[in-house]
């Protein structure tokens, strides 16, 4: 059973709008959280990351949550643009990196 | 431009051989690692490298081989060994391997076999 949870599978929203990434981790002893982007076919991109005494983080319209208590973390974006269409994925890091299965987001015009 | 590159960006392999992957960094990092991304599923650890001449298995080594022989390079051999070896790779970097460094990707090469 993998370590790192993400929900939904996939998301398609509309351009404009807000939505909300999950992840729920078993991973333990944690160190950090990280999120990152994927375009297709490239590599991923950092876009937070959080150690276990944050609980929050932003970047522009990116805004990530973590709650340590009950290992869950979750990434909302705010004001989709088209260039949002992505892959996300949560990272956590307990001495080795344990990668989610991701996110992929559609956002349509 | 400073950055980690990978090369070819699109492969194609005959059962039976063996093929390498390449990755290049020039951001002067003493770290180095290789991941397969599968469909569905979270990267997974091939290799690590933290210094020249030195590397570790990671989750998946079996039917692959790497070198450490430069800081700069750390190549990727995909054997015959390696019983489903269609994938993306990606190679990515960091400045040391503490917890708290990030890891750079690379833009990945994607194997097929025929």
């Amino acid at each position: 059973k993998n370590q790192v949870e993400q929900s939904p599978q996939s998301l398609i929203i509309l351009e404009g709008k807000n939505c909300t990434l999950q992840c729920n981790y078993t991973v333990s002893p944690f160190s950090n959280l990280r999120w990152y982007k994927q375009d297709t076919g490239r590599g991923p991109v950092s876009l937070t990351i959080m150690t276990f005494s944050e609980n929050t983080k932003s970047n522009g319209r990116y805004t990530a949550t973590l709650d340590a208590d009950t290992k869950q973390s979750s990434l909302h974006i705010t004001a989709s643009q088209l260039s949002d269409s992505a892959s996300y994925i949560c990272v956590v890091s307990e001495g080795d990196m344990r990668f989610g299965a991701g996110t992929r987001l559609t956002v349509k015009p | 431009d400073g950055g980690i590159t990978q090369s070819p960006k699109y492969l194609f392999r005959k059962e039976g051989q063996n093929v390498t992957l390449s990755c290049e960094q020039n951001l002067n990092h003493d770290a180095m690692y290789w991941y397969r991304q599968d469909p569905g599923q979270g990267l997974r650890l091939i290799y690590y490298s933290q210094i020249v001449n030195d590397f570790q298995k990671g989750d998946i080594a079996e039917g692959y081989s790497v070198s450490r022989e430069k800081k700069e390079s750390f190549p990727l051999t995909v054997t015959s060994a390696q019983k489903n070896p269609t994938a993306f790779y990606l190679c990515a970097s960091s400045m040391g391997t503490t917890l708290y460094n990030e890891q750079f990707f690379g833009p990945g090469t994607r194997l097929t076999v025929l």
